[in-house]
C-alpha cells in the first residue's frame, strides 16, 4: 500500500536530548513538509524540501533540524535548543505544483520526561 | 499577512441535524482551499480541494463550496461516524508548498 509512515508513534525526549522522528514514503512524491500541532491551534509548518538535498525553513523552524537524502525520506531532529517540544508532529508529501494536494501521516507525539 | 480562520470551534449535532462549518481566509493569490477530516490523535485525512469561486465539491454527506472570501462545508443528515475534526487550509501565491492552516471544528454528533 502507498503511503506515508511516521515513528515512532510516542516519543520522549529527556533534558538536553535530541530526538529524530523518522518520516518515510512510497507515493514517488518530491515534496515533504513537516508540522507541529499543538491543541487548539492549526498546524504550523517546520521545514518543506521541494527536492532531494534541499529544504528550507517555514514558520517556526528554531530548535529543529531535518534532512533530504533521499526521495522517500525526510527525518525531523527535535534538538535540545526546542524549549518546548511537546506537541504532535505531522509528516506529509505531495506531488509538488499547482495542485499540491498533501497527504499525512499517522503522526508522532512527543513528550518530555 | 495569509489567515484562515474556522467558526465555529466546537459544534454538537444530533444525528441527523444538517449544519455548515465556515472557513474565512485572507490568503493572496489563493490557489486552492483544501478541507481535511482529523480524528483524535490520528493525521489529517484529504476530503476536497476547490481552486475557484462558485466551485462545490461532494462526498457523501459532505459538501464543500467556496467563494471569494470563505468555504462552507456542509454536512447533510450527519452520522455519528461524522464526529471528528474539520480542517481547512489555504494554499498561497509562491512556489513554497506552503498550506495556511485555520484551527479546526470539532464536530460532535450525537446518536
Amino acid at each position: 500500500d502507498g503511503g506515508i509512515t511516521q515513528s515512532p508513534k510516542y516519543l520522549f525526549r529527556k533534558e538536553g536530548q535530541n530526538v529524530t522522528l523518522s518520516c518515510e514514503q512510497n507515493l514517488n512524491h518530491d515534496a515533504m513538509y513537516w508540522y507541529r500541532q499543538d491543541p487548539g491551534q492549526g498546524l504550523r509548518l517546520i521545514y518543506y524540501s521541494q527536492i532531494v538535498n534541499d529544504f528550507q525553513k517555514g514558520d517556526i523552524a528554531e530548535g529543529y533540524s531535518v534532512s533530504r537524502e533521499k526521495k522517500e525520506s525526510f527525518p525531523l531532529t527535535v534538538t535540545s535548543a526546542q524549549k518546548n517540544p511537546t506537541a504532535f508532529y505531522l509528516c506529509a508529501s505531495s506531488v509538488g505544483g499547482n495542485k499540491n494536494i498533501q497527504y499525512f501521516g499517522a503522526g508522532t507525539r512527543l513528550s518530555v520526561l | 499577512e495569509d489567515q484562515v480562520t474556522q467558526s465555529p470551534e466546537a459544534l454538537r449535532l444530533q444525528e441527523g441535524e444538517s449544519s455548515s462549518l465556515n472557513c474565512s481566509y485572507t490568503v493572496s493569490g489563493l490557489r486552492g482551499l483544501f478541507w481535511y477530516r482529523q480524528d483524535p490523535g490520528k493525521g489529517p485525512e484529504f476530503l476536497f480541494t476547490l481552486y475557484s469561486a462558485g466551485e462545490e465539491k461532494e462526498k457523501e454527506r459532505l459538501k464543500a463550496t467556496l467563494t471569494k472570501k470563505e468555504s462552507f462545508l456542509h454536512i447533510t443528515a450527519p452520522k455519528p461516524e461524522d464526529s471528528a475534526t474539520y480542517l481547512c487550509a489555504g494554499h498561497g501565491s509562491g512556489n513554497t508548498g506552503k498550506l495556511i492552516f485555520g484551527q479546526g471544528t470539532t464536530l460532535q454528533v450525537k446518536p
